[in-house]
């Protein structure tokens, strides 16, 4: 069985601070993480996946994520939020089990502020 | 962008009515799936397809039903729409079921069921 945690149903930053959306994950076998961001009125698009090659992950419009064993995280990060990086965020993961079915967290909007 | 297309875009229908969406792709991927998003749900998996003809059932299937007669459609039916149904419906396709794969996702379909 494999579930997500995202800490924080909305989080707020001024343009130019770091961005941080915490993601932790729970699976019985290796996982495979993703990372996908929506924008308004638009379906998912990737951001950026581990799959257990390289822990630190580097995804486009500069974010990056750490896969933590030992922590059961996959925390995604920002160094300087963009007005444009305002969205949803999703955190999946999914196994070599599951026909690549991917399960979901809630969300995190991620506002920015001038 | 991967090639996948929702129809319709939007739909108003009236409790106790059938809906059919449809799902389509240009992709040849051989996996398919049906999502619903609702707010503070994050993304729920209705059904997927593994293949023409070949479908399973995902964790909210009660009162849908799927069809995949060619590989690039894959429709999703509400055999009698209630208003727990309203919701944005996103289709996803995937090239292999393996866990590591990136599912792309279409634009959405916004439901109302009044």
């Amino acid at each position: 069985a494999q579930s997500v945690t995202q800490l924080g149903s909305h989080v707020s930053v001024s343009e130019g601070a770091l961005v941080l959306l915490r993601c932790n994950y729970s699976s019985s076998v290796p996982p495979y993480l993703f990372w996908y961001v929506q924008y308004p009125n638009q379906g998912l698009q990737l951001l950026l996946k581990y799959t257990s090659a390289a822990t630190l992950v580097k995804g486009i419009n500069g974010f990056e994520a750490e896969f933590k064993k030992s922590e059961t995280s996959f925390h995604l990060t920002k160094p300087s939020a963009h007005m444009s990086d305002a969205a949803e965020y999703f955190c999946a993961v999914s196994d070599n089990t599951n026909a690549g079915k991917s399960t979901f967290g809630d969300g995190t909007t991620l506002t920015v502020k001038p | 962008d991967a090639g996948i297309t929702q129809s319709p875009r939007h739909k108003v229908t009236e409790t106790g009515t059938p809906v059919t969406l449809r799902c389509h792709q240009t992709e040849n991927h051989r996996y398919m799936y049906w999502y619903r998003q609702d707010p503070g749900h994050g993304l729920r998996l209705i059904h997927y397809s593994y293949g023409v003809k070949d479908t399973d059932k995902g964790e909210v299937s009660d009162g849908y039903s799927v069809s995949r007669s060619k590989t690039e459609d894959f429709l999703l039916t509400l055999e009698s729409a209630t208003s727990s149904q309203t919701s944005v419906y996103f289709c996803a396709i995937s090239e292999s079921g393996q866990g590591t794969d990136t599912q792309y996702f279409g634009p959405g379909t916004r439901l109302t069921v009044l």
